[in-house]
């Protein structure tokens, strides 16, 4: 069972179109992250959320915390080809999980020049 | 900027060698992971540490061994490498937060591991 659903699995899109990607769960996480991988290397730590109905901004990329911290959005406006990579959604729990985070599916998105 | 390196970047070996893949931080980090991940998909944690002396089996079972000696450095070890090994490894650290666990970790490059 996947505890982090993540969607679209791929997004194809042309450039200066805007998009959002969905990290949805049935468990409540005390923080979440946001990554942006590129081909061949490592994940990219991109934003943080840890309370309930947050929003951050990050230039053209905006970060949003559901209120009951199960879930999550990222709305990139105005995509640009360097946009495109792999974008992964990562939960952090306490208890036995303390430490560990859960990774969704990942999204892979395409920006089209 | 995270300080998490991985050595080799790319390995190509044959069936039954034994390979070591390295991993080590300059941050002062406690906590280290490794993760098993195929291209474009999902990680997959496979060992964690919590600091020196101390490791555990992450959530995907894998044939592979940890140690952890030294707080930086945190080496993987296959015995004897087959095909179904061949995967992409991404090693990462953490620390503790002030106000509790955040959960943010920092990515090495990764070693992509092919068994022929």
């Amino acid at each position: 069972t996947q505890l982090l659903e993540q969607s679209p699995q791929f997004l194809s899109i042309q450039e200066g179109e805007n998009l959002t990607v969905y990290c949805n769960s049935s468990s409540v996480f005390s923080s979440l992250q946001w990554y942006r991988q590129e081909p061949g290397e490592g994940p990219v730590l991109l934003v943080t959320v840890v309370t309930g109905g947050e929003v951050k901004k990050l230039k053209r990329l905006t970060f949003q915390f559901g209120d009951a911290r199960k879930d999550s959005s990222l709305h990139i406006t105005a995509a640009q080809p360097g946009d495109t990579g792999l974008y992964l959604c990562a939960g952090a729990r306490g208890g036995t999980s303390y430490g560990k985070l859960t990774f969704g599916q990942g999204t892979i998105l395409t920006v089209h020049p | 900027e995270a300080d998490i390196y991985q050595t080799p970047r790319y390995l190509v070996i044959g069936t039954g060698k034994k390979i070591t893949l390295e991993c080590s931080q300059t941050m002062g980090h406690d906590k280290m992971y490794w993760y098993q991940q195929d291209p474009g998909m999902e990680l997959h944690l496979i060992h964690y540490s919590y600091g020196v002396n101390s490791t555990e089996k992450g959530d995907l079972s894998s044939e592979s061994t940890v140690s952890r000696i030294r707080t930086e450095h945190f080496p993987l070890t296959l015995e004897s490498a087959r095909p179904s090994h061949t995967s992409q490894y991404l090693c990462a650290s953490s620390e503790l937060g002030l106000a509790g666990p955040l959960g943010e970790q920092f990515f090495g490059p990764g070693t992509r591991l092919t068994v022929l």
